[in-house]
């Protein structure tokens, strides 16, 4: 596609939920990444994935956190259990991997209740 | 700890004026610099980069200044148009392809 989307827009979810984000990267972009925004924060690095390496977990904040990507396609993001501080805008974006402009997703804005 | 810190939250200019935005890193491994504009609802958007080994980048009204002595850089805008309003992102990259970001500043221009 034309950019990187990213599905649902909005999630409201209970706590103790499991939620399941979704991201579409542009097509041909070897490397993907998650970030998350929460309320007056600046953008905190979740996970990285570059083609068929193991991906870079570092940031991920707990074992309640998970994701997965099929080839260099779809990613999916999981966050088991939710609690009331996973609420955030939760953004993807991809990049070539040769100039590290990386595009973004508009984000999902995860809010849980 | 924070590695990229974008100590002002907020700036307001007059439209037509220049636009300082600056940020400090205290990752001395950085090697790159970034800027994202960020509307609301959107996510953030490229606007420029700089390689440790310059010390100014332009791309037309916005030029972005690297000090690596003071681990600074900073983002001009000039002149300042109303459309420039957006949280600005500064971000780095050391070591590995993944960004730091800062917290973002917000940019009002005022007509």
């Amino acid at each position: 596609g034309a950019g990187v989307s990213q599905s649902p827009s909005n999630k409201v979810t209970e706590k103790g939920k499991d939620v399941e984000l979704r991201c579409d990267p542009i097509s041909g972009h070897t490397a993907l990444y998650w970030y998350r925004q929460r309320l007056g924060q600046g953008l905190e690095f979740l996970i990285y994935f570059q083609g068929n390496s193991a991906p870079d977990k570092s940031g991920l904040p707990s074992d309640r956190f998970s994701a997965e990507r099929t080839g260099e396609s779809v990613s999916t993001l999981t966050i088991q259990r939710t609690q009331q501080e996973d609420s955030a805008v939760y953004l993807c974006a991809s990049s070539s991997g040769v100039n590290y402009g990386y595009t973004f997703g508009s984000g999902t804005r995860l809010t849980v209740v | 700890d924070q590695q990229v810190k974008q100590n002002s939250p907020s700036l307001s200019v007059q439209e037509g004026r220049i636009s300082i935005l600056n940020c400090d890193y205290t990752n001395s491994m950085f090697d790159y610099f970034l800027w994202y504009k960020k509307y609301p609802a959107e996510g953030p958007t490229f606007l420029i980069s700089i390689s440790s080994i310059k010390d100014k980048n332009e791309d037309g009204r916005f030029t972005v200044f690297l000090n690596k002595s003071a681990k600074h850089l900073s983002l001009h805008i000039v002149p300042s148009q109303p459309g420039d309003s957006a949280v600005y992102f500064c971000a780095a990259r050391g070591g590995s392809e993944k960004l730091v970001f800062g917290k973002g500043t917000k940019l009002t221009v005022n007509p």
